[in-house]
């Protein structure tokens, strides 16, 4: 595609439920990130896929965090039993190799707001 | 752990006006700094990169140093424009890592 794109571009749920975040990244890019943007916080890194590596998942907050990348390509960021510290803008980014040298291009980002 | 800072938290200029954003990271060992540009309700566009054996990039009104060793970074902005107005934020790469470390970003308001 184009670009990376996410879905929803907004997402409203109540405590305690589960949610799920998607990204397409651009076709052919093999490095795929997840990142959180918190009200009056930076950026913070989630979990970075490469390829077929085992993913590396350091920056997930709690357990309750986990994501999956299906044939190397989409990506799903699944919530459980979400919480309202939750809410955040979700950002998801894709670079052609991972490499220390690459571009990260961004998605718009899911905007997840925990009542 | 990697901490970048970024000052100021806001700005507002006159356009026309040149202005300068400041980055500061706390471990020299990076492999790259990054400035991206995000406006409101979008994703994150990258506007430089800097590799850390480089000084300086510039791109059409944008120019970026860094000064590895002392942890700082600008990003200087000729000739401020209202289409300029957004949120400006810095990132770094630490060597032997492939994700990026952002600061909490500069807002910026051109007025006409």
């Amino acid at each position: 595609g184009a670009g990376v794109s996410q879905s929803p571009s907004n997402k409203v749920t109540e405590k305690g439920k589960d949610v799920e975040l998607r990204c397409d990244p651009i076709s052919g890019h093999t490095a795929l990130y997840w990142y959180r943007q918190s009200l009056g916080q930076g950026l913070e890194f989630l979990i970075y896929f490469q390829g077929n590596s085992a993913p590396d998942k350091s920056g997930l907050p709690s357990d309750r965090f986990s994501a999956e990348r299906t044939g190397g390509s989409v990506s799903t960021l699944t919530i459980q039993r979400t919480q309202q510290e939750d809410s955040a803008v979700y950002l998801c980014a894709s670079s052609q190799s991972g490499s220390n040298t690459d571009t990260q291009y961004f998605g718009p980002g899911t905007r997840l707001t925990v009542l | 752990k990697q901490e970048v800072t970024q000052i100021p938290a806001a700005l507002s200029v006159p356009e026309g006006e040149n202005l300068v954003l400041n980055c500061s990271f706390t471990d020299s060992a990076i492999y790259n700094l990054q400035w991206f540009r995000q406006d409101p309700g979008k994703g994150l566009t990258s506007l430089l990169l800097i590799q850390s054996s480089q000084r300086e990039q510039t791109s059409g009104r944008l120019n970026a140093s860094l000064d590895k060793s002392s942890g700082r970074s600008t990003l200087y902005i000729a000739a401020s424009q209202p289409g300029d107005s957004a949120t400006y934020l810095c990132a770094v790469r630490l060597s032997g890592y492939s994700t990026l470390t952002f600061g909490k970003g500069t807002m910026l308001l051109v007025s006409p």
